[in-house]
């Protein structure tokens, strides 16, 4: 079956410092992997995504996130957290049906403190 | 319209009663998808449109969980004699074709069951 999953429930980092929101995945051949961002009271952004290529993918806001094959991750990563980063993130796969569904991760607040 | 409509934005409603959550998609978006995001959970899919069809309703909980979507437009999710454990953040994302990425999320019902 294929799954997401997002070890840490938050993660609180200084604001300056690099942040780094992990996301595993158990998919059977190439994934297509996805970052999203929830803020209070708001739907989901879409950050960015990995479809194939360059194992470094830059999107929204700063973020990046390496798609690392052998260990089956997609951690997010930023090098420079702002307050304004704290949210709930969310790390989905595209379901192996033709239909484009996404399984979602269970989500990690990311709090960064001044 | 620019973005993904949904109403009500909440809602309360006692136990037993029926409600109708409403998804107004981006114009020209051919697949519409409802996912719920229930307190300390991932989201969970529940049904995909492409067109006025669904072709995917394996995430619907229950028969108490019905949905359309009418003009390859507006959709409407129906609950029947609500239960506490539907008490949720509903949300609808529009796609323009049915892929996976290129979600628009709405803002989603936060619906509450009394």
């Amino acid at each position: 079956a294929q799954s997401v999953a997002q070890p840490e429930d938050q993660v609180n980092v200084a604001e300056g410092n690099p942040l780094t929101v992990k996301c595993t995945y158990s998919v059977s051949g190439n994934p297509y992997l996805f970052w999203y961002v929830q803020y209070p009271n708001r739907g989901l952004q879409f950050l960015l995504k990995y479809i194939t290529g360059d194992n470094l993918v830059k999107g929204s806001y700063g973020f990046e996130a390496e798609f690392n094959k052998s260990q089956t991750s997609f951690h997010l990563k930023k090098p420079s957290a702002l307050v304004s980063d704290s949210a709930l993130y969310f790390c989905a796969v595209r379901d192996k049906s033709n239909t484009g569904k996404l399984i979602f991760g269970q989500g990690t607040t990311l709090q960064v403190k001044p | 319209g620019a973005g993904v409509s949904q109403s009500p934005s909440n809602k309360v409603t006692e136990k037993g009663k029926d409600v109708e959550l409403r998804c107004d998609p981006i114009s020209g978006h051919t697949a519409l998808y409802w996912y719920r995001q229930s307190l300390g959970q991932g989201l969970e899919f529940l049904i995909y449109f492409q067109g006025n069809s669904a072709p995917d309703k394996s995430g619907l909980p229950s028969d108490r969980f019905s949905a359309e979507r009418t003009g390859g437009s507006v959709s409407t999710l129906t609950i029947q004699r609500t239960q506490q454990e539907d008490s949720a953040v509903y949300l609808c994302a529009s796609s323009l074709t049915g892929t996976g990425y290129g979600y628009t999320f709405g803002s989603g019902t936060r619906l509450t069951v009394v």
